[in-house]
């Protein structure tokens, strides 16, 4: 059984940087890619972008596009989700969520959300 | 983007009624060379994650009790809960993986009346 669980809550400073974690256990790591979803108070899930694991290959929203930066790690079964020049608009519970599946060198995306992480509080104020 | 619309933004139903949420989608998100529809219902409690409930607009997830139903096809989808229980009382999402960026819909709340 797959179990995500992610880094825990953060404050950051308009124009700052953070970097949520999510560490993945209890399944192969490169067998599936990871999605990135936020979600403001009050407002239903945005999908932020996902990394397939396996290859290391990182796909953005556009409207993320320049300042998010998704990367993963093989040896600690950790994927990573940077986002910059933040804002109060960035305010939000960022999730991780496993979606799709590897075979062989063939990945599939297009899946529902199936295991999630247990969100992680990010709050941007002054 | 493809555009996700839930109707109706909140309703009560009385334990063991039936409530029916609507999902649109601003374009078909029926895979014709699989005949799938990449839409799936999520339920979402207070200071939790989403939960998988439907997908494939129809499969219930492993686990997940059969008084939840999908239907539709195309762009218009229903979730519904046969016989509404206390613990039903949450958020509810509906998502599509058609094509990227997949977009959810803006929820709809379900209380008990």
């Amino acid at each position: 059984q797959v179990q995500l669980v992610q880094s825990g809550a953060e404050v950051k400073k308009p124009g700052s940087s953070v970097r949520v974690s999510c560490k993945a256990s209890g399944g192969i790591f490169n067998n599936y890619t990871i999605n990135w979803v936020r979600q403001a108070p009050g407002q239903g899930p945005e999908w932020m972008g996902r990394i397939i694991p396996a290859y290391k290959t990182p796909n953005s929203a556009e409207k993320f596009q320049g300042r998010l930066t998704i990367s993963a790690d093989e040896v600690s079964s950790t994927t990573y989700m940077e986002l910059s020049s933040l804002t109060s608009d960035d305010t939000a519970t960022y999730y991780c969520a496993r979606a799709g599946y590897c075979v062989d060198t063939r990945c599939f995306v297009r899946f529902p959300f199936d295991v999630w992480g247990q969100g992680t509080i990010v709050t941007v104020s002054a | 983007d493809i555009v996700m619309t839930q109707s109706p933004d909140s309703l009560a139903v009385s334990l063991g009624e039936r409530a029916t949420i609507n999902c649109k989608s601003s374009q078909s998100i029926l895979y014709r060379f699989d005949n799938k529809n990449y839409l799936a219902w999520y339920q979402q409690r207070p200071g939790q994650p989403p939960k998988l409930l439907i997908y494939w607009a129809s499969v219930r997830e492993s686990g997940v009790p059969d008084r939840f139903s999908g239907s539709g096809s195309g762009t218009d989808f229903t979730l519904t809960i046969s016989s509404l229980q206390a613990e039903d009382a949450a958020l509810y999402y509906c998502q599509q993986y058609h094509s990227g960026p997949f977009t959810f819909g803006p929820g709809t709340k379900v209380d008990i009346k």
